[in-house]
């Protein structure tokens, strides 16, 4: 299994790009990356997703190195509406869905 | 288009009690997912069935047992419920049983166990 370590919280600014780092170092080949978000009293949703390099869409990037044994989501220009926490889930291609078990998140709080 | 939808939204059970936990999901999805959340803590897994008519043990099943009805809906189920079972539990579901299909996520059934 991919053990992830994410840090348990963050601040920031409105305006600002904030960066979420989440280490992964026993990822397998066949791993994907996944973030989400959680508000309170919501269930996760889904945010973006990769395998390598960089994935770009319309809320979110995502950076992994060449490694993969870390990815970085990057949030940017954040609002008060994105205080929310934030899991990494590395999920295998095939296998038991038993590994589809989330950290504890990052607690971001974005500050007016 | 109303996702994943779980009822009921709040339940308050005594020990001992039973009670059914129920998922419907409308995206015509293959795969479902029950987890368990607790205070300051992730998502744990506690049954999951890939496809209509199997159902596999996840991380924490002790004291769970779980339904696939039919292909839209999943249910959990306590047979004798216990106060360490208190939490806020979520149904979840994917698109087929390709692991990397994102989790769509219902808004999650809080149980008290008194």
């Amino acid at each position: 299994l991919a053990k992830t370590t994410q840090p348990i919280s963050m601040d920031s600014y409105e305006g600002q790009e904030v960066n979420i780092t989440c280490s992964h170092n026993n990822i397998a080949t066949n791993d994907y990356i996944t973030w989400y978000q959680q508000f309170p009293s919501q269930g996760p949703r889904f945010i973006i997703q990769g395998y390598k390099t960089k994935v770009t869409n319309e809320v979110a990037s995502l950076f992994i190195p060449a490694d993969r044994k870390s990815s970085t989501l990057s949030l940017p220009r954040v609002s008060l509406s994105d205080t929310a926490v934030y899991y990494c889930l590395v999920a295998p291609r095939s296998g038991s869905a038993r590994q589809l078990t989330f950290g504890s998140g990052t607690q971001l709080t974005v500050l007016p | 288009n109303a996702g994943v939808t779980q009822t009921p939204k709040f339940q308050v059970l005594k020990t001992g009690q039973s009670m059914t936990l129920q998922c419907a999901q409308d995206m015509n999805h293959n795969s479902m997912y029950w987890y368990r959340q607790d205070p300051g803590m992730g998502l744990r897994l506690i049954y999951y069935s890939a496809s209509e008519g199997t159902t596999d043990k996840g991380e924490v099943p002790n004291g769970y047992n779980v339904s696939r009805l039919n292909k839209r809906e999943f249910s959990l189920r306590l047979e004798s419920a216990a106060p360490s079972q208190t939490s806020v539990y979520f149904c979840a579901s994917s698109a087929d049983s390709d692991y990397n299909s994102p989790l769509h996520f219902g808004n999650g059934t809080r149980l008290t166990v008194t």
